[in-house]
């Protein structure tokens, strides 16, 4: 199995500014991807992140508003620019092998725009 | 779009076996169905995954229909903590997990 870590756990943040969450796996993993999980609802898919190249991202995502970085095969982080209050949600990091292998989810990171 | 459809809620008494449906008409020969569930402000928590045989672990056991039309989660014996939302999932080509709505499974004491 991996283990996700996920930082920062929570934040608040004011409108305009970006925040970047940070996503460690504790083992190379194959693939990495990045959710949203807005309040009351399931995860929506923002991208898949790719190493040493640019993400791929899901329609109704773009790199401007969230560019996406993976240096390596344990390590990823998801940068949420110029916020709003629509941004607010949980942002989840998931990671793991190819077909038939198992998926593993961080425990998400909360965020809050104000 | 998510290729499965599972029930909005569905209630439970504790002790008993929990059988969780879930219909995935459209999957391809080569995907998985996975199964996840979601305790109320944690991260997914992975359950099980299975291709076309039966599959069974310390968590709970998955029953896939011969066609793989559909499948069935198993919890044998349901626990209050086993309340969450629970995710059926069919793994894509590109090895995405694409999330429906899932079901709302309650233990009730």
């Amino acid at each position: 199995s991996a283990v996700i870590s996920q930082k920062p756990s929570r934040d608040i943040c004011q409108r305009g500014t970006s925040l970047t969450i940070q996503c460690q796996v504790d083992s190379q993993v194959t693939m990495m991807f990045w959710y949203r999980q807005q309040p009351g609802q399931s995860l929506t898919l923002i991208a898949t992140a790719n190493q040493g190249s640019e993400a791929t991202y899901e329609s109704g995502f773009v790199i401007d508003k969230f560019p996406i970085s993976r240096p390596n095969l344990t390590f990823s982080t998801l940068t949420v620019s110029n916020l709003s209050p629509e941004d607010s949600s949980i942002y989840l990091c998931s990671g793991g092998q190819g077909a038939g292998n198992t998926i593993y989810f961080g425990e998400g990171s909360w965020l809050t725009v104000v | 779009d998510a290729k499965t459809t599972q029930p909005t809620s569905m209630d439970c008494a504790e002790g008993r076996a929990a059988n969780l449906p879930c219909n995935h008409s459209t999957i391809s020969g080569n995907e998985y169905v996975y199964w996840y569930r979601q305790i109320h402000s944690q991260g997914p928590q992975y359950i099980i995954h299975g291709l076309k045989n039966n599959e069974t672990n310390e968590m709970a056991s998955l029953i896939i229909t011969e066609d793989r039309k559909s499948s069935t989660l198993i919890l044998p014996h349901a626990t209050l903590r086993d309340t969450a939302v629970y995710y059926c999932i069919v793994r894509d080509s590109n090895y995405q997990l694409i999330w429906g709505a899932g079901t709302k499974l309650i233990i009730k004491p």
